[in-house]
C-alpha cells in the first residue's frame, strides 16, 4: 500500500528541538520529493518547504530558515524534518506529503500528520 | 506571496445539491498552478484537483475544478454524504506555495 507513515506524537519545552520522521512504502522514496506543510490549531496550512529525495537539495519557508532542517535517509525510506528552538507558536500538526511532480509542487500524497506540542 | 481567499467559510448543503466553492488570489497564479484538496477529521489531505481543472487518480467526475489567473472554482455536481469536509486550495506556481483558509462543507 502505498502510504505515508509518520512518527507519533511529541511534547517539547521551548527552546527544544523536534525531529519528526516520515516513512515511505509502496513507493520508492528517491522518485519523488517530499514537503512539510504544518497547521496550529485554528489556523490554516503553512507550507515549511521541501526536499528532493534524489539529492538531497532543500528550499525552506523564509521565515523558518534556520531552524527548519530537512533531510533523508534513503537506506529506510524515511524523510526527516527538525525543527529547533521551539516556540509556542510551533504547536502544530507536522504533515509530510509526497511531490507529485517535479517543478510542480503539488501533493498527491499524504501523511496523517504528527502533533506537536510546545509547552513548558 | 500570494494569498488566497477561500468563499464562502462554511457552506451548508443536502445531499444531492450542487455545492460550488471559491478561492481568490492576490496575484494571478502562473500556469494556473492551482490545487484542491478535502481533508476529513482524522485523515489526511487528499487531492482532488491539480492544474486548476485536471481530476487527480481515482476522483470521482462529480468533482470538477475551473477558473484561472486569480479565480478558481470547485464544483461537487451532486453532493454524496462522503463529500461533507473541509476543502483547501493551494497555489504552487510562485514561491513560497501557500494555502487557503478551507471553506468547510457541512450537511445542512
Amino acid at each position: 500500500q502505498v502510504q505515508l507513515v509518520q512518527s507519533g506524537a511529541e511534547v517539547k519545552k521551548p527552546g527544544a528541538s523536534v525531529k519528526v520522521s516520515c516513512k515511505a512504502s509502496g513507493y520508492t522514496l528517491t522518485s519523488y520529493g517530499i514537503s512539510w506543510v504544518r497547521q496550529a490549531p485554528g489556523q490554516g496550512l503553512e507550507w515549511m518547504g521541501w526536499i528532493s529525495t534524489f539529492n538531497a537539495n532543500t528550499h525552506y519557508a523564509q521565515n523558518l530558515q534556520g531552524r527548519v532542517s530537512m533531510t533523508t535517509d534513503t537506506s529506510t525510506s524515511t524523510a526527516f524534518m527538525e525543527l529547533r528552538s521551539l516556540r509556542s507558536d510551533d504547536t502544530a500538526v507536522y504533515y509530510c506529503a509526497r511531490i507529485a511532480k517535479w517543478g510542480e509542487e503539488f501533493f498527491d500524497l499524504w501523511g496523517r500528520g504528527t502533533l506537536v506540542t510546545v509547552s513548558s | 506571496e500570494i494569498v488566497l481567499t477561500q468563499s464562502p467559510g462554511t457552506l451548508s448543503l443536502s445531499p444531492g445539491e450542487r455545492a460550488t466553492l471559491s478561492c481568490r488570489a492576490s496575484q494571478s497564479v502562473s500556469s494556473s498552478y492551482l490545487a484542491w484538496y478535502q481533508r476529513k477529521p482524522g485523515q489526511a489531505p487528499r487531492l482532488l484537483i491539480y492544474g486548476a481543472s485536471s481530476r487527480a487518480t481515482g476522483i470521482p467526475d462529480r468533482f470538477s475544478g475551473s477558473g484561472s489567473a486569480t479565480d478558481f472554482t470547485l464544483t461537487i455536481s451532486r453532493l454524496e454524504p462522503e463529500d461533507f469536509a473541509v476543502y483547501y486550495c493551494q497555489q504552487y506556481g510562485s514561491s513560497p506555495i501557500t494555502f487557503g483558509q478551507g471553506t468547510r462543507l457541512e450537511i445542512k
